[in-house]
């Protein structure tokens, strides 16, 4: 499955460290999404872009930082984050508008694994 | 406050068996309900159920969904090893002006075993 992509697949960071984390979608979808999956909790979602206007933070720490500049890109960038944000970080696309159903779906990508030091 | 839970949490079966795996929810403006299986990295997308009471098939996946009592089953026949997975289940819901939003349950690790 190519229609999302995301790098780096792994990363460990100190918790002095910036680094980013970057998503692409090939799919023509003019939504995108973070979600956050820590060990057995659920997938949470952290931010929403829809046509490149953030729409939706979640009440995140601002350590976590996106940024969408066009439709197909989305990053996460992250700075002096604490070893509880280790987890697997995963980016998804749909396609709005908003209101039909019938585009709810959101394609994942394969996530990264964050691992804070 | 939105919630999903699903059931049984984890499963072990042998292959050949037929699993059922449950899903109930509680979510405002509710629009659909998706499932999703997840291997070891990206969930990839199963089914999505607007209506109730009408069967979405994949070859030996199966889904429904009841609005009324706010659940959905997803069943999968003559189970293989290559079913082994967490399964997830996710409600969607309008979000003011904002895209769709999806609500996910903690998934049923499901364990196919030879």
């Amino acid at each position: 499955e190519t229609g999302v992509t995301q790098t780096p697949r792994h990363l460990v960071m100190g918790m002095t460290n910036k680094k980013s984390l970057k998503c692409e979608q090939h799919l023509g979808h003019n939504a995108m999404y973070w979600y956050k999956q820590s060990a057995k909790k659920p997938l949470e979602l952290m931010f929403v872009y829809n046509f490149k206007e953030q729409t939706e933070n979640n009440s995140v720490p601002s350590r976590f930082s996106p940024e969408c500049p066009n439709s197909s890109h989305l990053f996460l960038h992250l700075h002096t984050l604490q070893p509880e944000d280790s987890a697997l970080y995963l980016c998804a696309s749909s396609q709005e508008p908003s209101g039909i159903a019938s585009t709810d779906t959101q394609y994942f990508g394969p996530g990264t694994r964050l691992t804070v030091l | 406050e939105d919630k999903v839970v699903q059931s049984p949490l984890s499963l072990v079966v042998h292959e050949g068996d037929t699993v059922t795996l449950n899903c109930s929810y509680e979510v405002t403006n509710f629009r659909s309900l998706l499932w999703y299986k997840q291997e070891k990295k990206a969930p990839t997308f199963l089914f999505m159920l607007t209506s109730s009471g009408i069967e979405k098939k994949s070859g030996r996946l199966s889904s429904i969904l009841d609005k009324k009592e706010l659940f959905s089953i997803l069943n999968i026949t003559a189970t293989q090893t290559g079913d082994s997975a967490v399964y997830l289940c996710a409600p969607a819901m309008n979000y003011g002006g904002a895209t769709n939003k999806l609500i996910f349950g903690t998934g049923t690790l499901l364990a196919v075993q030879p």
